[in-house]
């Protein structure tokens, strides 16, 4: 199975800054990935597909990085409705299909 | 707009079976595959079920083989997981979520909210 290995765990920032969430996969996921966002009490909701395709509706400053085996999301300038928990989804060839561990964004 | 409203979560006990129930509109349910996701209480996300547009794929977690069964009424607009056996560490959101007419396509596209699962004696 491919592992996804998402870092920091955690970050705190403030308002306007540049924010970077890492995903390592365990072998090559081509571009296959997708990034999602979660607020408390809610269910995710898809930023990026295919490593670096914008979601319709999702604000520009969210973008998507990477190939192969590491991705990056990258948050030009943080929003307060940008604090939430990130996650990761490899969705390469056959199940299962795995997620990372999630980053909580958090206000400084 | 595209809506996916799941129900029949609840408590049960273990070893006992319930059956969700996701009510999508919006798009034409029969030529898309679907997913089942997980969240359980303070964790991240796993991915359980999907099943293919036509209902005749269906690819597990292992953790869930032979216990949970997908599958989808095209003719009402709904998805389902029949849910036997459960145990302790099925407890969880369950959310259904649209993906793409073919597996996996880019993953899951639009969710549902969440139906809560919780077994316990």
């Amino acid at each position: 199975d491919i592992q996804m290995t998402q870092s920091p765990s955690s970050l705190s920032a403030s308002v306007g800054d540049r924010v970077t969430i890492t995903c390592r996969a365990s072998q090559s996921i081509r571009n296959d990935l997708g990034w999602y966002q979660q607020k408390p009490g809610k269910a995710p909701k898809r930023l990026i597909y295919a490593a670096s395709s914008l979601q319709s509706g999702v604000p520009s400053r969210f973008s998507g990085s990477g190939s192969g085996t590491e991705f990056t999301l990258t948050i030009s300038s943080l929003q307060p409705e940008d604090f939430a928990t990130y996650y990761c989804l490899q969705y390469n060839g056959q199940p299962p299909w795995t997620f990372g561990q999630g980053t909580k964004v958090e206000i400084k | 707009q595209v809506q996916l409203v799941e129900s029949g979560g609840g408590v049960v006990q273990p070893g006992r079976s319930l059956r969700l129930s996701c009510a999508v509109s919006g798009f034409t349910f029969s030529s898309y595959a679907m997913y089942w996701v997980r969240q359980a209480p303070g964790k991240g996300l796993e991915w359980v079920a999907v099943i293919s547009s036509d209902g005749e794929r269906k690819y597990y977690a292992e953790s869930v083989k032979g216990r949970l069964s997908v599958s989808k009424d095209n003719s009402k607009n709904t998805l389902f997981l029949q849910m036997n056996s459960l145990r302790h560490d099925d407890t969880a959101v369950y959310y259904c979520a649209k993906g793409d007419p073919w597996i996996p396509g880019y993953g899951m596209d639009v969710w549902g909210q969440g139906t809560t699962v919780t077994v316990s004696s």
